[in-house]
């Protein structure tokens, strides 16, 4: 998937420390989205951001995550205190604008918690 | 609440024979709807697109109709290939939108 880089690519914490996931969107695209994929399931929405800008974060969990997209730098989904059920593929997806447009995804960041 | 649904987790299709993947959607304020590939261990692609003023859309072997009444559409590919082999998601979308709705995804596999 040419253009969005996530990193790490693979992430193993232990219960009770921090994830942080990286994504720097592709050249030209200001918008930015997470997705999270348990296992056998599709992708579900979890924020939505522009510069230093949180748009939509409905799918976020109320606790724990965050998300930030700095005007400097890739976008952050910060997840504290993780706990077993956080582990999945977790997926930064981005556009030139909103509505409309094809997202472009990243190959994700597989966050496994021991 | 799942508003995209694909009901068919799997599908086998001979070689050189057409595959159709379908997808069903609940909402009917969605009006652009995409499919995506995806290999294991990487993100979804994009694919094809259609937008609701349209009833098909066609890009090479992939084909994409979309039929709003019953609110449903599918995803053709002729002749079908080994490297078709993947992953395939619905996702639906409003113009206004901030987020896709993904549906489970269907597994294909394309025996040569």
């Amino acid at each position: 998937n040419a253009g969005v880089m996530q990193n790490p690519r693979h992430l193993v914490r232990r219960r009770g420390q921090e994830a942080r996931l990286r994504c720097s969107p592709m050249k030209g695209h200001s918008h930015v989205y997470w997705y999270r994929q348990l296992p056998e399931e599709g992708l579900k929405f979890m924020v939505y951001l522009q510069k230093e800008n949180i748009i939509d974060e409905s799918g976020m969990p109320k606790e724990r995550f965050s998300a930030e997209f700095p005007k400097e730098g890739p976008s952050i989904l910060r997840i504290q205190q993780v706990v077993r059920g956080d582990s999945a593929a977790y997926f930064c997806a981005s556009s030139p604008q909103v509505g409309g447009q094809p997202q472009h995804f990243g190959d994700g960041t597989r966050l496994s918690i021991l | 609440d799942q508003q995209v649904k694909q009901n068919s987790p799997s599908l086998s299709v001979q070689e050189g024979r057409i595959s159709i993947l379908n997808c069903d959607y609940t909402n009917s304020m969605f009006d652009y709807f995409l499919w995506y590939k995806k290999y294991p261990a990487e993100g979804p692609t994009f694919l094809i697109s259609i937008s609701s003023i349209k009833d098909k859309n066609e890009d090479g072997r992939f084909t994409v109709f979309l039929n709003k009444s019953a609110k449903h559409l599918s995803l053709h590919i002729v002749p079908s290939q080994p490297g078709d082999s993947a992953v395939y998601f619905c996702a639906a979308t409003s113009n206004t939108g901030n987020q896709f709705y993904f549906g489970t995804g269907t597994s294909l596999t394309v025996i040569p």
